[in-house]
């Protein structure tokens, strides 16, 4: 696609239930990363994905956090038991290859835990 | 733990003015640096990139890296009231898989018509 692509552009679930998040990336770009931004701080680095394999991980803040990248292009966030603390808008983002030249993000997803 | 700081501001500038947006980096052996704007409510976009001790422009736009000081900064001249946003400064971290960029908090610019 054109951009990086991210659904739902909101998402509001009760604590305890399961979430997914969506991130399409631009065609051709095979680094794709995670981020979450909470209000008044810059982002921060969760996960980051070469192709299909996760690169480097230890970003993702406990076992809860998981991510996927099965066909090396669309990858899914997936966040078991919710917390209040996981509210933050999470950032996708993706690049040719690395970090070298910068990255592009979506527009993200808000996630609200109430 | 590798660090980025910026002045989160707010930095106050009249139009037509110089804001200087300022960063420091823990990590002495990063070798690519990135500014970064945010719009209230919206995602960050890449402005400008430098990898190299000096001067880069682009348009308004200038980054600066002095690498010994471990110091970025960004200046825009003739400041217009669509550049109030938030600037995040952002360096590759270059450890373990050398794949992600750490971000500063950001420093929030206001340029008052």
């Amino acid at each position: 696609g054109a951009g990086v692509s991210q659904t739902p552009s909101n998402k509001v679930t009760e604590k305890g239930k399961y979430v997914e998040l969506r991130c399409d990336p631009i065609s051709g770009h095979t680094a794709l990363y995670w981020y979450r931004q909470s209000l008044g701080q810059g982002p921060e680095f969760l996960i980051y994905f070469q192709g299909t394999g996760a690169a480097d991980d230890s970003g993702l803040p406990n076992d809860r956090f998981f991510a996927v990248r099965p066909e090396g292009s669309v990858s899914t966030l997936k966040i078991q038991r919710t917390e209040r603390g996981d509210s933050a808008v999470y950032l996708c983002a993706s690049s040719p290859n690395g970090p070298r030249y910068g990255y592009t993000f979506g527009s993200g997803t808000r996630l609200t835990v109430v | 733990q590798k660090e980025v700081e910026q002045n989160s501001g707010p930095l106050s500038v009249p139009e037509g003015a110089i804001a200087s947006l300022n960063c420091t980096y823990s990590d002495r052996v990063s070798q690519s640096f990135f500014w970064y704007r945010q719009y209230s409510g919206k995602s960050p976009e890449l402005i400008m990139s430098i990898y190299s001790n000096g001067d880069k422009e682009d348009g308004r736009f200038t980054a600066q890296l002095n690498k010994a000081s471990q110091y970025v900064s960004l200046l825009i001249r003739d400041s217009q009231p669509s550049d109030s946003a938030t600037y995040l400064c952002a360096v590759e971290n270059y450890g373990g898989s050398q794949g992600n960029l750490i971000f500063g908090k950001g420093t929030k610019l206001s340029v008052k018509p």
